[in-house]
């Protein structure tokens, strides 16, 4: 069964270091999304990618968070720098265009001390 | 401002009985609903999902309800097993073209032997 992947699995970092995530979603999963779930939470969304194309980044704080699709495939997340509140689960998720079922990987715990 | 509430943070059964999982929602603009299960250091696998035209959608064991006018749905499951444990997370979308989630908070279900 197609998977979404994402790495790393966990990443413990200091404040004010650079940090990334990548995630390949299912192939042929045109449009790709970047949560973020805070520990009893829900997951929130930072951005939206239809192929290479951002939709949808009106809550990713864009003075410290980069996303970037460049081919349509895979997907990079970047902080820099990181701040201690930044210490989540990042999501990667993706869906067929049209589609409202989105399909999870397993995400990225991310620790800033 | 939260669209998507799951008042329960947690619920348990004994296996065998019905687990009854409840969501309310505030904005009408939603017209799909998604549950998603949710085991530690995983990401959320896609359960069950009703689209607002429908009032019940049924998958084994995973039974939704939405009820429009109350802003309501639910997720029974019946019966319910050991391996049903996990956090439920009830999600909501507006506009059927793969648009973002709105997520609950969650709620920690444990079904007991």
């Amino acid at each position: 069964e197609a998977e979404v992947a994402q790495s790393p699995r966990y990443k413990i970092t200091e404040k004010s270091q650079a940090v990334a995530f990548w995630c390949d979603p299912i192939s042929g999963h045109a449009t790709l999304y970047w949560y973020r779930q805070i520990l009893g939470q829900g997951p929130e969304l930072l951005v939206q990618f239809q192929d290479e194309s951002v939709v949808d980044d009106s809550q990713l704080p864009k003075d410290r968070f980069s996303a970037e699709r460049l081919k349509g495939v895979d997907s990079t997340l970047k902080i820099q720098p990181a701040e201690l509140g930044d210490s989540a689960m990042y999501l990667c998720a993706s869906s067929l265009q049209g589609s409202d079922t989105q399909y999870f990987g397993p995400g990225t715990r991310l620790t800033v001390l | 401002d939260q669209q998507v509430k799951q008042n329960s943070p947690s619920l348990s059964v004994q296996e065998g009985r019905i687990s009854i999982l409840n969501c309310d929602y505030t904005n009408s603009m939603f017209d799909y609903f998604l549950w998603y299960k949710k085991y530690p250091a995983e990401g959320p696998t896609f359960l069950i999902s009703i689209s607002s035209i429908k009032d019940k959608n049924e998958d084994g064991r995973f039974t939704v309800f939405l009820n429009k006018s109350a802003k309501h749905l639910s997720l029974h499951i019946v019966p319910s097993q050991p391996g049903d444990s996990a956090v439920y997370f009830c999600a909501a979308s507006k506009e059927t073209s793969g648009s973002r989630l709105t997520f609950g908070e969650g709620t920690q279900l444990t079904v007991n032997p």
